[in-house]
């Protein structure tokens, strides 16, 4: 079955240290995207790639950081200079111009 | 900027209908409806681009208003799967979209 797959849904992490969060596709699509959704809000982008080995800062890019070796993987690193970083992480993928497929989340907790 | 959806949240009882309004200060290419259920990842709905094509998977309709940058969701005749929260995702350019705050639905029996 193709779709997106993100590890973990649940995450739980000390102040101070970075965490990396998984996002794999298998739809060969070419753009991935990373979203940030607080409690009651909507989504946020923080970094999206178009092709691999290229990537784009989104709306709340501080903080994060983000790689795209290979078509299939988007892994997302939350970092400790990002000062609020618990929240609901999700990744999504597309072809050019058309729906984003998103995977089921990693629920980030900092404490 | 975040595009503006209204209204915020909206009661049904089944079998009612809805609009969900999505206003943008820019001008649009596309726009991509979505809906949320609690907890889950948002599920695509809709996607209405610039020059008048569409593609969508459920029996729910929208309207695109290029001049004006509005787009319009309706929900004609609400069955209980209808509840969660709507998104509309703006694109201007590229692959880019940008996130509404959504609308909250709640249809009852």
């Amino acid at each position: 079955d193709g779709g997106i797959t993100q590890s973990p849904k649940y995450l739980f992490r000390k102040e101070g240290q970075n965490v990396t969060l998984s996002c794999e596709q298998n739809l060969n699509h070419d753009a991935m995207y990373w979203y940030r959704q607080d409690p009651g809000q909507g989504l946020r982008l923080i970094y999206y790639s178009q092709i691999v080995n290229d990537f784009q800062k989104g709306d709340i890019a501080e903080g994060y950081s983000v790689s795209r070796e290979k078509k299939e993987s988007f892994p997302l690193t939350v970092t400790s200079a990002q000062k609020n970083p618990t929240a609901f992480y999700l990744c999504a993928s597309s072809t050019d111009y058309y729906e984003q497929y998103f995977g089921p989340g990693t629920r980030l907790t900092v404490t | 900027q975040q595009p503006v959806q209204s209204p915020q949240a909206v009661i049904l009882r089944e079998g009612e209908d809805a609009v969900i309004n999505c206003s943008s200060s820019k001008a649009l290419y596309s726009v991509h409806w979505y809906r949320q259920k609690h907890g889950e990842a948002p599920v695509f709905l809709m996607i209405l681009l610039k020059g008048g094509e569409q593609k969508g998977h459920e029996k729910i309709s929208a309207s695109f208003n290029e001049k004006k940058q509005q787009s319009s969701l309706y929900l004609t005749a609400s069955q209980l799967s209808y509840s969660g929260t709507y998104f509309c995702g703006t694109g201007a350019a590229g692959n880019k979209l940008t996130f509404g705050g959504g609308t909250r639905v709640l249809v009852k029996p």
